[in-house]
């Protein structure tokens, strides 16, 4: 069975840029929940998707956004980049809970110049 | 706030003996516990997951909870140096809330 893949591995943007990052989760897994994780913060938990509707939201500015499609397949997007974006970027999908064992991508390497 | 808290480390051990990784939460309400280990420059993989009070065990890894304390534990026996990583304890309230990651702490298994 696939993993989780994330696309881009990669990132380097300059500030005000905007990025786009895609998930496409383990087949036949329903929920997707995003994270962003710094070396001073650890993980923090962004959104979480199920059957295309936003189930949870953390505690991150509006610039951070959100969906996913019919497919299961979802994608984040941040606005107006600031300098302390740069993080790693993690997707993770379980079968339809966010308690769910949680598998995890092998992250987006956002870098903001 | 819920809060999730972990020494950072680096916990060094040498290799054979026990590993006790240790976790405290701030919300009494927390119903599932998890153990993550996240290997330097790749993503976290579940190690385990508690439920009741108690201990679990799955091989050389034993999960430890005592919600009246509000605790949560990971022992590793016979540690080897590839249980090298960092370790992460995650805690949830429900099954549809997000889980709440600490920090981490880092182990050093040393031959």
């Amino acid at each position: 069975k696939a993993g989780v893949t994330q696309t881009p591995r990669y990132l380097i943007k300059t500030r005000g840029q905007q990025v786009t990052l895609s998930c496409s989760p383990i087949s036949g897994h329903r929920s997707v929940s995003w994270y962003q994780q710094t070396p001073g913060q650890g993980l923090q938990f962004l959104f979480e998707y199920f059957s295309e509707t936003q189930r949870n939201k953390g505690n991150f500015p509006g610039r951070f956004s959100g969906r996913q499609f019919s497919n299961s397949r979802s994608e984040m997007n941040v606005s107006t980049l600031e300098l302390g974006d740069s993080a790693l970027y993690l997707c993770a999908s379980s079968l339809s809970t966010a308690t769910d064992t949680q598998y995890f991508g092998p992250g987006t390497r956002l870098t903001v110049l | 706030q819920k809060e999730v808290e972990q020494n950072s480390g680096p916990l060094s051990v040498p290799e054979g003996a026990i590993a006790s990784l240790n976790c405290t939460y701030s919300d009494r309400g927390s119903q599932s516990f998890f153990w993550y280990r996240q290997y330097s420059g790749k993503s976290p993989e579940l190690i385990m997951f508690i439920y009741s009070n108690g201990d679990k065990e799955d091989g050389r890894f034993t999960a430890q909870l005592n919600k009246a304390s509000q605790y949560v534990s990971l022992l590793i026996r016979d540690s080897q140096p590839s249980d090298s990583a960092t370790y992460l304890c995650a805690v949830s309230l429900s099954g549809n809330t997000p889980l709440v990651f600490g920090k981490g702490t880092r182990l050093s298994v040393i031959a």
